[in-house]
Order: C-alpha cells, then sequence, then structure tokens
C-alpha cells in the first residue's frame, strides 16, 4: 500500500486478555519499529526489525510484550495478559533502511488505541 | 531519563501570534528531525537538520540546530490553526539505528 496500515484503529479489551496488533509497512521498507504512546505524550521506543530479525527489542516493558515480524513486512505485536497500563496508543512505523541523516525519515501508521478496561 | 527534553510541554495562543519551541539534550546527536502529529494520526516529519548552527525554513517554519548539536529549537511566525498538534524532535544516538523521541510539545493556535 501507499502508506503504513495499522490494524484495529481501536481495541477495548478485558484486563488479563491477550491482544495481537498488526502493522502492514511500506512495500520495500525493510526497517520496521514499533512505538507506544500514552496521553499525547513523546514516543516509547518498543522493538525495531531490520527484516526479520529484531536487533533491537529493549524497550519491550515486560516479557508479556512479544513481537515478530514474517516475510519482511507484516509485524504482530503481542501483549498477553493485557494490564491498565498497557492502555496507550501503539505506533508502527517503517523506513526504508534504518536511520541515516539523508532518510527520509520514518513514516508512521496511524495506531492502535489500546483501552484495557 | 529523557534524552530530549522539550519545552513548553503545552502552548496556546491567538492566530496570527509567533511562538518559539525548544528541544534540548546534554547529548550530541549526529542529526535531529522534527516531526508533527495531529490528533488520530501518527507523526509526520517536517524537517531533519544535520550542521551545526544549521537554519532550515519550511514556510513560516523556522528550524534551528545547536552549534553543539545537542538542542534545537522551532520558530513558526503567524500562527495558524492549521498549526495546532503535537510537535516532536527526534534523533539518533551515535551508534543506535532507532530514533528516540522528545517529549513533546502541545500546541493550540486559537482562530
Amino acid at each position: 500500500g501507499a502508506g503504513v496500515s495499522q490494524s484495529p484503529s481501536n481495541k477495548v479489551t478485558e484486563k488479563g486478555k491477550d491482544v495481537e496488533l498488526r502493522c502492514d509497512p511500506i512495500s520495500g521498507h525493510t526497517a520496521l519499529y514499533w512505538y507506544r504512546q500514552s496521553l499525547g505524550q513523546g514516543l516509547e521506543f518498543l522493538i525495531y526489525f531490520q527484516g526479520n530479525s529484531a536487533p533491537d527489542k529493549s524497550g519491550l516493558p515486560s516479557d508479556r510484550f512479544s513481537a515478530e515480524r514474517t516475510g519482511g513486512s507484516v509485524s504482530t505485536l503481542t501483549i498477553q495478559r493485557t494490564q491498565q497500563e498497557d492502555s496507550a496508543v501503539y505506533l508502527c512505523a517503517s523506513s526504508f533502511v534504518p536511520y541515516r541523516q539523508t532518510n527520509p525519515g520514518y513514516t508512521f501508521g496511524s495506531g492502535t488505541r489500546l483501552t484495557v478496561v | 531519563t529523557q534524552l530530549l527534553e522539550q519545552s513548553p510541554q503545552f502552548l496556546s495562543i491567538q492566530e496570527g501570534e509567533n511562538l518559539t519551541v525548544y528541544c534540548n539534550s546534554s547529548s550530541v546527536f549526529s542529526s535531529l528531525q522534527w516531526y508533527r502529529q495531529e490528533p488520530g494520526e501518527g507523526p509526520v516529519l517536517l524537517v531533519t537538520v544535520v550542521t551545526g548552527g544549521e537554519v532550515k525554513k519550511l514556510k513560516r517554519l523556522t528550524f534551528q540546530f545547536g552549534d553543539a548539536r545537542k538542542d534545537s529549537s522551532l520558530h513558526i511566525t503567524a500562527a495558524q490553526p492549521g498549526d495546532t498538534g503535537l510537535y516532536l524532535c527526534a534523533g539518533p544516538l551515535r551508534g543506535y539505528q532507532k530514533v528516540t523521541f522528545g517529549t513533546g510539545t502541545k500546541l493550540q493556535v486559537i482562530p
């Protein structure tokens, strides 16, 4: 597609349930990033993929969070046993290559707003 | 620890006024980017500044990178309601392949 697509756009789940968030990056973009944003604030890095491998997963808050990427394309972020503090907007971004000064920057999706009740 | 601190955190101004948003760090960045995010959307890249002391203009927006490459500013002249949004600075740490984002400045321009 022309842009980064995320689904669902909104998700309300009960505490303790598992959720899966999907990101479909721009075709040909090898780098894919997941960020979390709470209450319209700055972005918190979660994980970075280069192709199908994740060289940096240092931002994942706990072992309840995991992510995978298949075929160098679609990525899924899974949160197990959701907690209320997981409520946030989860943003996915992709870029042609990892960050470079001449890089046109990340292209972000519109995010998935997750609410844990 | 937040590597990129932005100020002010919130700003509400009347249409036609000028404003400046600041992005500061104790770390040196090889480059800094500015993004604008509107409600319900992801951030959109506005500009990348690369050279210390560099000034870039984008219509009514002027971006400056500090000489020491530790800070940047965004100046908006004659703000318009369409400028409303969350402004984020971002930059890579040396040797990192990911971008770290600032704390954000939420701007509201009142018609």
